[in-house]
């Protein structure tokens, strides 16, 4: 159960696009279709961004797209706006009704 | 107001005990399935363990096997996690958090979170 690998830190001007990958192996991300993206304020609770690769609950803004190819998702953040600035965990499910979390992204907007 | 609210951490020494509640409120929480997740101070996300709606099959991750136990009582609308043997790795903020559920599964992603209870180890 290693952790997802995530780059420790992404950056864009406003309006601009920034896009975070999650790299695993076929016994998570790539064999499952349960991946989801949390973004985090300091100090708050995570707040779920995207699931099932590309899903966004109500309330969160298209801005925010998912994907997947092979073992890597990826979160694209598009349009950067100043409340975009936060940390970014991928999750996937890894069988047998267990999870496994990114090494997050620091998301910063220049 | 659907929400959960952890409570029960505090600062323990090493090889310490700790029980820690998540008070669920705002749905039905015998329905759901519900899990704990940690994060180790300025570090990421870890998810803990998992129980099942009525409380019959639980999981949890190779690195607390042994030491801890998630539970939970229906009529109380209330979910715990029982850790014994803590270490000082173990130190972090404990989540309380609900998979979201389809009609097929409850594997698809964590939709409500709680704002976490502090538990520090150390000697």
């Amino acid at each position: 159960q290693s952790a997802l690998t995530q780059p420790p830190s992404a950056s864009g001007s406003p309006g601009q696009s920034v896009t975070i990958s999650c790299t695993g192996t076929s016994s998570d991300v790539g064999g499952y279709k349960y991946v989801s993206w949390y973004q985090q304020h300091p100090g708050k609770a995570p707040k779920v961004m995207i699931y099932e690769f590309s899903k966004r609950p109500s309330g969160v803004p298209d801005r925010f797209t998912g994907s997947k190819s092979g073992n890597t998702a990826s979160l694209t953040v598009s349009g950067l706006q100043a409340e975009d600035e936060a940390d970014y965990y991928c999750c996937s499910y890894a069988g047998s009704n267990s999870y496994v979390f990114g090494t997050g992204t620091k998301v910063t907007v220049l | 107001e659907v929400q959960l609210v952890e409570s029960g951490g505090g600062l323990v020494q090493p090889g310490g005990s700790l029980r820690l509640s998540c008070a669920a409120s705002g749905f039905t929480f015998r329905r759901y399935w519900m899990s704990w997740v940690r994060q180790a101070p300025g570090k990421g996300l870890e998810w803990v363990a998992n129980i099942k709606p009525d409380g019959s099959e639980k999981y949890d991750v190779d690195s607390v096997k042994g030491r801890f136990t998630i539970s939970r009582d229906n009529a109380k609308n209330s979910l715990y996690l029982q850790v014994t043997s803590l270490r000082v790795e173990d130190t972090g903020l404990y989540y309380c958090a609900r998979p979201y559920c389809t009609d097929s599964d409850c594997l698809s992603h964590f939709d409500l979170w709680g704002q976490g209870t502090l538990v520090m180890v150390s000697s």
